[in-house]
């Protein structure tokens, strides 16, 4: 069983506020781990794809690293304003192509 | 640019009914697969498949159906509908090319299903 777990699951901010959330997967038979950014009625929305430990990717105020050895990303928003109020989802993807999300973090950024 | 096709985008099915969710793509990609959105669950995994002719069951399989006869399209059956399947159905596709791996998915606008 693949188990990605995200938290928190939900997040209520100030406009300007930084905050930043976890995405915890399984360390074995890892191939990618992707972040995308979700709204109401809409598709998902990629943010970014990692694949190697360390890597850091940044887009605007948004950044994420990726640590495989122990299973875990985070993603962190600098300055959070209305309209990054979203819910954020990652995704684990194997050597054999599945490709299984985590539950998401909700987050509602008050201006 | 037409990217992830998914038709119909709205129904309304009686209990037992049977129908069947089309997603198609024009993007070449090997890899398709089928998610339910449920409250506070993010994308259940539903089946997924990795070129025509081969698919495997995700984490939510039980009342469900595929089949991948050729590249571009991967539709996705209920046999008898029940209210446990009301949800929003999305179909996504990426590649298996050498650049894959910096490659997201693709998603389609969804199908939102009704079970009455």
């Amino acid at each position: 069983i693949l188990n990605v777990e995200q938290s928190p699951q939900s997040l209520h901010v100030q406009e300007g506020d930084s905050t930043n959330f976890t995405c915890s997967f399984p360390s074995s038979n890892f191939y990618a781990l992707h972040w995308y950014r979700w709204e109401t009625a809409k598709s998902p929305e990629a943010l970014f794809v990692m694949t190697l430990n360390g890597d850091e990717k940044k887009k605007g105020r948004i950044s994420a690293t990726l640590n495989t050895k122990e299973g875990y990303s985070y993603l962190y928003i600098k300055g959070s304003q209305p309209e990054d109020s979203a819910t954020y989802l990652c995704a684990f993807l194997n050597q054999g192509g599945k490709l299984i999300f985590g539950q998401g973090t909700e987050l509602s950024v008050k201006p | 640019n037409a990217g992830v096709t998914q038709t119909p985008k709205f129904r309304i099915l009686k209990i037992g009914q049977s129908m069947t969710l089309q997603c198609a793509q024009d993007m070449n990609h090997n890899y398709m697969y089928w998610y339910r959105q449920d409250p506070g669950m993010g994308l259940k995994l539903i089946y997924y498949s990795v070129g025509a002719g081969i698919t495997d069951k995700g984490e939510v399989p039980n009342g469900y159906n595929v089949s991948r006869s050729t590249t571009e399209d991967f539709p996705l059956r209920l046999e008898l509908a029940a209210p446990s399947q009301t949800s929003v159905y999305f179909c996504a596709s990426s590649s298996r090319d050498v650049a894959y791996l910096g490659q997201p998915q693709h998603f389609g606008d969804g199908t939102r299903l009704s079970i009455l």
